[in-house]
Formats: structure tokens, C-alpha cells, sequence
């Protein structure tokens, strides 16, 4: 069973497009998050969402809107899409609410934008 | 100065070494110690969590927290091939929010 998932694993697309990220979680987690590793490998928060309630809004251009619609899943839409948006993000979720702080990490998506 | 400081290596060493990973950070407000693995083209895979100074080990693997120091460890005994990955540390408050260093990439030779 996969703990956090992401669909699509690969995405190539151009620039002006918009696309969407989507992540689904099945450990009963209540919060979520996206993040974005660049290609030195540095992983950045953007968003986090608990119990459905935006709670992390990082620096991130207002093409990025995220969306959760249960506290399973957390979507990430990007609107016209640049070539500096390209790097892989990765879905992630906690459950702080118990005292776990730890955060488990889906496989990631990879966008290239050409 | 940086809030997480990780060295990026490369860092290289034959098979059943020890390998030795460091962080050090200048935020007082972390109070959760991580150490994530992510193979190439993966995710990042949670290793190690500890909250407290001191040692925590399970199975060849040792982190290490000195809260006064503000420098935490990973210890890899007995590495094997397949301990070839970039190694990060995090840190996290009651913000929710975690904190990583830019990683390690360790590889170990057959």
C-alpha cells in the first residue's frame, strides 16, 4: 500500500500551459504539504493544509494555487507555466495533531517546462 | 548565516566503513531532529527522528543530537553499496514547518 501518492510521475509541458499536481495520502494524517526541490536538491515548503485549511503560504508566485478537498488529498495547480518552474515537487503529510511532526514523503513529480 | 548547515560532499568511502553525516543550525526554536534518505529520482525517505539530545540508534544506523552544540550526526556502520543515496537533516518546531539542509550524497564502493 502506498502511504503518500502523486499522479503524474513525469509531466513535460510548455511554457503559458497550466497544469495540475494531485496527491493523495492513506495514513490518516491531517496535514499536508507541497514541496519543491530545485536541481541542487534543496527542498522547499510552498503550502501546507490542515484539516483542509490553508495553514503554510511560503513565498510562491499566485500562479501556484493549491487546493485540498479532504484532508486525504492536496492538489497544486500552476498557472502559465515558466521555464523556472521546472524541478521536482513532492507531496507530503504529518499528523502534528498527535505529536508526530515527522512527514512522509511521496515519490514526487517531475515538471519540465520547455 | 544559514538556519541549516549541511555539507554537500561528495563523500565517498568503501564498503563497511562508517560513514559520518553532519548538520549544524543556528534556529533555538527546533526541537525535532531528522535524518531522510532519497535515492536518485525517489523520495525523500524518513530514517531518523529524535527529539532529545543524545544518541538514538536502529539497527547500523546512529543520530546523534547536542542540543547545546547545535549540531546534530548521522552514524552509518558497516556501509554497503546500497547505502549510495543523498542523505538530508531536518528540523522542525511547533510551526509545522520543516527545515532541511541541501543534503550529503554519500556513495559506498564495492
Amino acid at each position: 500500500d502506498t502511504a503518500v501518492s502523486q499522479t503524474p510521475k513525469y509531466l513535460v509541458t510548455q511554457m503559458g500551459n497550466d497544469k495540475s499536481i494531485k496527491c493523495e495520502q492513506n495514513l490518516g494524517h491531517d496535514t499536508m504539504y507541497w514541496y519543491k526541490q530545485d536541481s541542487k536538491k534543496f527542498l522547499k515548503i510552498m503550502f501546507s493544509y490542515n484539516n483542509k485549511e490553508l495553514i503554510i503560504n511560503e513565498t510562491v508566485p499566485n500562479r501556484f494555487s493549491p487546493k485540498s478537498p479532504d484532508k486525504a488529498h492536496l492538489n497544486l495547480h500552476i498557472n502559465s507555466l515558466e521555464l523556472g518552474d521546472s524541478a521536482v515537487y513532492f507531496c507530503a503529510s504529518s499528523d502534528p495533531g498527535t505529536g508526530t511532526y515527522e512527514q512522509y514523503f511521496g515519490p514526487g513529480t517531475r515538471l519540465t517546462v520547455t | 548565516q544559514k538556519e541549516v548547515e549541511q555539507d554537500p560532499g561528495p563523500l565517498s568511502v568503501p564498503e563497511g566503513a562508517i560513514v559520518s553525516l553532519n548538520c549544524t543550525y543556528s534556529n533555538s526554536a527546533f526541537q525535532y531532529f531528522m535524518w531522510y534518505r532519497q535515492y536518485s529520482r525517489k523520495g525523500p525517505e524518513l530514517l531518523m527522528y529524535t527529539y532529545s539530545s543524545g544518541n538514538k540508534e536502529d539497527g547500523r544506523f546512529t543520530a546523534q543530537v547536542d542540543k547545546s552544540s547545535k549540531y546534530i550526526s548521522l552514524f552509518i556502520r558497516d556501509s554497503q553499496p546500497s547505502d549510495s543515496a543523498t542523505y538530508l537533516c531536518a528540523f522542525g518546531s511547533n510551526d509545522y514547518k520543516l527545515s532541511f539542509g541541501a543534503g550529503t550524497t554519500v556513495t559506498v564502493r564495492a
